[in-house]
């Protein structure tokens, strides 16, 4: 498998524009998370989905955001308006349904908001 | 490479017992270290963040230190419980700040 894609890498985009972010997960995953990483608050968890229900969502920043898992291959996170202050690295990681299972993160997609 | 390791890697205790659990990582040119909580079947939540010019960080019965220089990092659970159970990873951010490091994880049992 080649691992939990994400795109685009990076994302430049001017204040006030859509933003669309997207993940596929590893084949055979039932858990899909969305983080957000930024310098000064690590790492943290906005979403995640198990077999393409949204389970928490308690960590979404603010109605701007939204997360879709149309099914089990493809999820996105949409950003709408986008302001300065997402400027952040977002990742994408999956994990077999399980104990506790070792999550896979993609590359992630640095995004920067002019 | 950035080596991250946990010890012990399984830890059981009685609740209400005061336990560390240690995180080492080899290469100290780091931006932060970040301490976390997995939960089954969910995502990691994240407990305690030190930036690199800190030396320790503190939240409820929980504390975490940090010794850049010595490559380690240690989170203190104060009077544990049974809800404290959960595997704990901690992981690095390399100082440029573009990857992060995860432990091997401790799987903590808190037995009533």
């Amino acid at each position: 498998d080649a691992g939990v894609i994400q795109s685009p890498r990076h994302e430049v985009t001017e204040m006030g524009q859509e933003v669309t972010l997207r993940c596929k997960p590893i084949s055979g995953h039932d858990y899909l998370f969305w983080y957000r990483q930024t310098m000064m608050r690590g790492l943290e968890l906005l979403i995640y989905f198990n077999n393409n229900v949204p389970i928490d969502d308690s960590g979404m920043p603010e109605d701007r955001f939204s997360a879709k898992m149309p099914n089990a291959s493809f999820s996105t996170l949409k950003i709408q308006p986008s302001e300065p202050r997402d400027s952040a690295v977002y990742f994408c990681a999956s994990s077999l349904a399980g104990e506790a299972d070792t999550q896979y993160f993609g590359p992630g997609t640095r995004l920067t908001v002019l | 490479k950035q080596e991250v390791t946990q010890i012990p890697a399984a830890l059981s205790v009685p609740e209400g017992e005061n336990l560390v659990l240690n995180c080492s990582f080899t290469d100290s040119a780091i931006y932060n270290l970040q301490w976390f909580r997995q939960d089954p079947g969910k995502g990691l939540t994240s407990l305690l963040l030190i930036q690199s010019s800190q030396r320790e960080q503190t939240s409820g019965r929980l504390n975490a230190s940090l010794d850049k220089s010595s490559g380690r990092s240690t989170l203190y659970i104060a009077a544990s419980q049974p809800g404290d159970s959960a595997t704990y990873l901690c992981a690095v951010t390399a100082h440029t700040g573009n990857q992060f490091y995860f432990g091997t994880g401790t799987s903590l049992t808190v037995i009533p």
